[in-house]
């Protein structure tokens, strides 16, 4: 058990739908990291927030958007869904910036299905 | 744009061999991280390691940063079954993110 829990596990919905999945990091981590995961592209980087502020963008669409709470909780919100957004998506902390020695620490991923 | 690649991709053997596994990159890492995941399942940290020349060994894995901090190699001693699943190398750099390689997918056949 890494410390990272990620809701809901599984999620299955339509088209042109709207989720939002839900990350909690470790304790003491202050770095939020969303990836996603498809059988033909690796891990792929999204967005990074540390302490509440966002960091670093990946290759995240402009459909998609993200933020940290003051609890240090985030949400990964995916909007106008479509086939190709089906994956794994993950969720991962760490203590500070990507800085020597600190990895990170992923949750256990949401399934998402797009149908 | 920073990339790591791994080698190979792909690799099935039988158990009790020997392997490794290599990340390059041409980009200088201040870190690099070596993850095992298994399917349906988030990757699992397995080491880090900051320091160029650096080696760790972690019971029958070795994990080697290269002296320039561009390169690492995971050598893995009698395979195990267990040992089965998907490693990935990552490098963490000042640009606040981590740049996960493009993965080695292991099979350890009993």
């Amino acid at each position: 058990d890494s410390g990272v829990t990620q809701t809901p596990k599984h999620l299955i919905t339509a088209t042109g739908q709207r989720v939002t999945l839900r990350c909690s990091p470790r304790s003491g981590d202050l770095s939020v990291y969303w990836y996603q995961q498809s059988l033909d592209q690796g891990l792929q980087f999204l967005i990074q927030y540390y302490n509440g502020e966002e960091r670093a963008k990946g290759n995240i669409l402009e459909r998609f958007s993200a933020q940290q709470f003051p609890d240090l909780h985030s949400e990964l919100n995916l909007s106008s869904l479509e086939l190709g957004d089906s994956a794994l998506y993950f969720c991962a902390s760490s203590q500070g910036l990507a800085g020597p020695g600190w990895a990170q620490y992923f949750g256990p991923g949401t399934r998402l299905l797009v149908l | 744009t920073q990339l790591l690649e791994q080698s190979p991709q792909f690799l099935s053997i039988q158990e009790g061999e020997n392997l490794t596994v290599y990340c390059n990159s041409s980009s200088v890492f201040s870190s690099l991280q070596w993850y095992r995941q298994e399917p349906g399942e988030g990757p699992v940290l397995l080491v880090t390691v900051v320091t160029g020349g650096e080696v760790k060994k972690l019971k029958r894995l070795t994990f080697q940063f290269g002296d320039a901090r561009k390169d690492s190699s995971l050598h893995i001693t009698a395979a195990q079954p267990g040992d089965t699943g998907l490693y990935l190398c990552a490098g963490g750099s000042g640009t606040y993110k981590y740049i996960f390689g493009t993965g080695t997918r292991l099979k350890v056949l009993a």
